[in-house]
């Protein structure tokens, strides 16, 4: 089946630090792969869309010079929380799709962000 | 933009008893709706999915039924077994997907 990969695990660092995060798709070729914010016992939300070598689209309310979304390659999308503030602590997902015109997204572990 | 609402937020069973939880969308044009299965800490898991030419689909102890002209839709888990403890989420998508708030079920041994 197809695997999505994610790293750090888990991170810790101080308020004004970046951290980057990097979503890897294993054994297929992701055009489009979806970074999301889960905060504590809430839903996933859709932070940005990002297709293979063009910008991310951002939902509204996200910042994109706070948060960074750079898909360089067809297995590789990285998020840069810039600046980070204890108030960025939170669950991060990505997902990767395939193809254009398929439906199943396939989710990474996860990330967990605390900002001291 | 879609929305998507779920309903309950919280359910416990009886371990054998059924349970179901429905989801309404918003957009007419979401044509995939996958429920996933998370526990805590870990990603979400795809347990079904359905289209919107389809109207039911099975696997197993776990159907989805789909409503197009109401727009909602509904996962159904029979002979529910403790291990499906965990939090449920429904999602509707066109070309990205919209999740619902969750629903926490507790399967009582």
């Amino acid at each position: 089946g197809a695997v999505v990969s994610q790293h750090p695990s888990r991170v810790i660092c101080k308020s004004g630090t970046s951290v980057k995060i990097e979503c890897r798709s294993l054994d297929f070729q992701a055009t489009t792969m979806f970074w999301y914010r889960q905060f504590p016992k809430q839903s996933l939300m859709l932070m940005a869309t990002s297709n293979e070598g063009s910008k991310a689209t951002y939902e509204q309310g996200v910042e994109k010079d706070k948060f960074l979304i750079n898909h360089a390659s067809l297995t590789l999308s990285t998020l840069t929380v810039t600046s980070a503030h204890p108030e960025d602590s939170s669950f991060y997902i990505c997902s990767a799709r395939a193809a254009q015109g398929t439906d199943t997204q396939y989710f990474g572990p996860g990330t967990r962000l605390t900002v001291l | 933009g879609e929305n998507v609402e779920q309903h309950p937020s919280t359910l416990s069973v009886q371990e054998g008893d059924s349970a179901v939880i429905k989801c309404t969308y918003s957009d007419s044009a979401s044509n995939y709706f996958p429920w996933y299965k998370q526990e805590l800490g870990k990603r979400p898991q795809l347990i079904i999915d359905i289209r919107s030419n389809v109207g039911e689909k099975k696997d197993q102890r776990i159907a989805v039924t789909l409503n197009k002209t109401a727009k909602h839709f509904s996962l159904h888990i029979t002979e529910t077994q403790p291990e499906d403890s965990a939090v449920y989420f429904c999602a509707a998508s066109i070309t990205d997907m919209r999740f619902g708030a969750g629903t926490r079920l507790t399967v009582k041994p």
